[in-house]
């Protein structure tokens, strides 16, 4: 079956600009959460969403980040005023709703490289 | 807060040799503890878990690691090596809801003929 897939692969931006970038869940999975990579380190975390809601937003940042999934599926992770040191890979993971068996494992998208001159 | 230290950031091994990564974590509580591995350009895929059951855990493409409490340690191993076996390897270890996974530092494991 799919897996979570996410675009832009790459994106690359100019310092002070708008992003967004998309991430399409595993179908059925109410789980969804964000993920920041930079060169040579291992992910961190961002934003957790269970449904609709944020449930944990605390690795976000700053107030530049923000996410949103306004249906519980599909979800946008918007960065305002880009800076040089936003540039990493974003990734996206889903998983299904806890309690369920299974639940415990997180499924990662490809990620979407952004790079910020 | 929960932590994971892997003690390399590159392994080289050659195909057919064992393979050894070493993890150690830091928790206030029972931890639950995976393996990822990222092959280039590829998102992350689970090798395997520890979720408190059995401590010795099998995972895909025959790698175990195995929790040990008293060490606070999670390695990762493999008796002989594959070519295919070339990437970076993630330790990772959740909060209690499975929610937030805190990623180590990563160790790149190259493989050699």
């Amino acid at each position: 079956g799919a897996g979570v897939s996410q675009t832009p692969s790459n994106k690359v931006t100019e310092k002070g600009k708008y992003v967004e970038l998309r991430c399409d869940p595993i179908s059925g999975h109410t789980a969804l959460y964000w993920y920041r990579q930079s060169l040579g380190q291992g992910p961190e975390f961002l934003i957790y969403f269970q449904g609709t809601g944020a449930a944990d937003d605390s690795g976000l940042p700053n107030d530049r980040f923000f996410a949103v999934r306004p249906e519980g599926s599909v979800s946008t992770l918007k960065i305002q005023r880009t800076e040089r040191g936003d540039s990493a890979v974003y990734l996206c993971a889903s998983s299904l709703k806890p309690g369920t068996s299974g639940y415990n494992e997180q499924f990662f998208g490809p990620g979407t490289r952004l790079t910020v001159l | 807060a929960q932590s994971v230290t892997q003690l390399d950031s590159h392994v080289s091994v050659s195909e057919g040799t064992p393979v050894l990564l070493r993890c150690n974590y830091s928790s206030s509580y029972s931890p639950s503890l995976f393996w990822y591995v990222q092959h280039p350009n590829k998102g992350l895929q689970l090798l395997l878990k520890y979720t408190s059951a059995a401590t010795l855990v099998k995972g895909i493409n025959g790698f175990e690691a195995e929790f040990k409490k008293s060490e606070t340690s999670f390695h990762l191993t493999k008796p002989s090596a594959h070519m295919s076996d070339a990437a970076e390897y993630f330790c990772v270890v959740s909060d209690t809801g499975f929610q937030k996974l805190v990623f180590g530092t990563g160790t790149r494991l190259l493989v050699s003929p």
